[in-house]
């Protein structure tokens, strides 16, 4: 089952903060986070194991609340280089094959303008 | 260079006419796996696979074949193709399986037109 994004477009001038959802109905084993800029291949941003950890990639970050089976990204101080559709893809619990296969959400086009 | 290849990059194509897009990667990884995207539905998993002759379905198989009989290459196989396979198909690779930290490489993608 896809995992649900919020919100499904956002536009920011540049400087201002952004959070993205991704939720799931499902137990997840990890959530990644992907970018796509329009007309390129989806570039790997993170990823996140259950545990709850929070990772951090320059001045984007994202948290997995293992409890609540939901991710959030936080780019903060957005420059014009982070417009683009951010994806979460996410895998299921630990046993047989599931740990492998990725469900992605449909994405949050993000627009950042000066 | 690191990458992954996918050829062709763009086709289009008759309903019926068995096609073969591949996908290569130079990296050694064991895990290679083929995507779709269309528009409002995002990426969509075909098919997977955690190693050579270890493949299995994604979330939209149907229609779709895979091979994996080197660690580097993943052909996607459509026998019969039919206009509602008309999209962009990525492939992607990691070192091993999602419950690693490994990034995940997509190739450029071939953007495929079934008439």
């Amino acid at each position: 089952q896809q995992p649900v994004q919020s919100p499904q477009a956002v536009i920011l001038r540049e400087g201002e903060d952004a959070v993205i959802n991704c939720s799931s109905s499902k137990a997840l084993y990890s959530v990644h986070w992907y970018r796509q800029k329009h007309g390129e291949a989806p570039v790997f941003l993170m990823i996140l194991l259950k545990g709850g950890e929070q990772k951090g990639h320059d001045k984007i970050s994202a948290s997995f609340n293992e409890k609540k089976q939901q991710s959030s990204l936080y780019l903060t101080a957005s420059q014009l280089s982070y417009s683009g559709t951010y994806f979460c893809g996410t895998s299921e619990g630990a046993s047989g094959g599931s740990n492998y296969k990725l469900t992605f959400g449909k994405g949050t086009l993000l627009t950042v303008n000066p | 260079e690191a990458q992954v290849t996918q050829n062709p990059r763009y086709l289009i194509t008759v309903t019926g006419k068995k096609l073969t897009v591949t996908c290569s990667q130079n990296m050694n990884h064991e895990y290679m796996s083929w995507y779709r995207q269309d528009p409002g539905l995002g990426l969509r998993q075909i098919y997977y696979s955690m190693n050579v002759e270890v493949t299995d379905k994604g979330d939209v198989p149907e229609g779709y074949k895979v091979s994996r009989k080197e660690k580097r290459n993943f052909p996607l196989i459509l026998e019969s193709p039919s206009p509602n396979q008309t999209s962009l198909y990525f492939c992607a690779s990691s070192l091993r399986a999602v419950y690693s930290t490994d990034t995940q490489y997509f190739g450029p993608g071939t953007r495929l037109t079934v008439l």
